[in-house]
C-alpha cells in the first residue's frame, strides 16, 4: 500500500537553485494538493488540482509552479529557492478535496540556506 | 478569507486526564476535519462531520459540529501517552479546498 510517495525527504538548497519535489499517488485520486507547514502557521495550500491538466493557485502560491500531466504526479517546482521557502512541504490526494479523506505523503523537509 | 482558530495552541496533561479542544470560525464550512500528525509524519485524518449538531465517537474521543456549522470540539477521555500529537483542524469550502487550523500540539505525560 504505497498511497502517497514523496521524494526527497531531506533536501537542502543554495539561495537561487531550483529543484522539483516529487509526489506520485496510486490511488487514482483525482485531487491533489501541496502545503507547506511553518512553526505556529498550519498547513497553507500552494497549489492544487482537480484533474489531470488542471491546476489552480492556493493561499501562498508564489515562488512555485505546479503541473499535472497524469494523474498520478503532481511535482512542485521551486523555480529560485529563497531562504523564506525553508519549511516542510506535504503533498495530499484525495477522490473530491473537501469533505473527502486527505492522504498525506510523509512530507519533504527543505533548507535554503 | 475563511479562517480556522484553534485552541488552545498547546496542551500538557497528566495520563488519564479529560480535555476538550476547539476549533473556530466566524465562516460557515461544509464540513470539517479533524487531523492527528505525529512528529516526521503527515497528518493522518480521525475524523469528518458535516451536519450541524452532528456528534461522533472514536473510541475516547468524541468529536462535535456546531449547530451553525463554524465550530467544533474534540473530546478526549481519560487520555493516553499515545494521545500525544499535533491535531489539526480542516474546514471545506469553496472550490473542494481545505481551509487548516494553525493546530494544537497535546502532550500527554504518562
Amino acid at each position: 500500500n504505497a498511497g502517497v510517495t514523496q521524494t526527497p525527504k531531506f533536501q537542502v538548497l543554495k539561495t537561487g537553485q531550483s529543484m522539483t519535489l516529487q509526489c506520485a499517488q496510486d490511488m487514482n485520486h483525482e485531487y491533489m494538493s501541496w502545503y507547506r507547514q511553518d512553526p505556529g502557521m498550519g498547513l497553507r495550500l500552494i497549489h492544487y488540482s482537480v484533474g489531470a491538466g488542471i491546476t489552480d493557485q492556493g493561499e501562498v502560491p508564489n515562488g512555485y509552479n505546479v503541473s499535472r500531466s497524469t494523474t498520478e504526479d503532481f511535482p512542485l517546482r521551486l523555480l529560485s529557492a529563497a531562504p523564506s521557502q525553508t519549511s516542510v512541504y506535504f503533498c495530499a490526494s484525495s477522490q473530491q478535496g473537501g469533505k473527502s479523506i486527505q492522504y498525506f505523503g510523509a512530507g519533504t523537509r527543505l533548507s535554503v540556506l | 478569507t475563511q479562517l480556522l482558530e484553534q485552541s488552545p495552541q498547546f496542551l500538557s496533561i497528566q495520563e488519564g486526564e479529560n480535555l476538550t479542544v476547539y476549533c473556530n470560525s466566524s465562516s460557515v464550512f461544509s464540513s470539517l476535519q479533524w487531523y492527528r500528525q505525529e512528529p516526521g509524519e503527515g497528518p493522518v485524518l480521525l475524523v469528518t462531520v458535516v451536519t450541524g449538531g452532528e456528534v461522533k465517537k472514536l473510541k475516547r474521543l468524541t468529536f462535535q459540529f456546531g449547530d451553525a456549522r463554524k465550530d467544533s470540539s474534540l473530546h478526549i477521555t481519560a487520555a493516553q501517552p499515545g494521545d500525544t500529537g499535533l491535531y489539526l483542524c480542516a474546514g471545506g469550502g469553496p472550490n473542494s479546498k481545505l481551509t487548516f487550523g494553525k493546530g494544537i500540539t497535546l502532550s500527554v505525560r504518562p
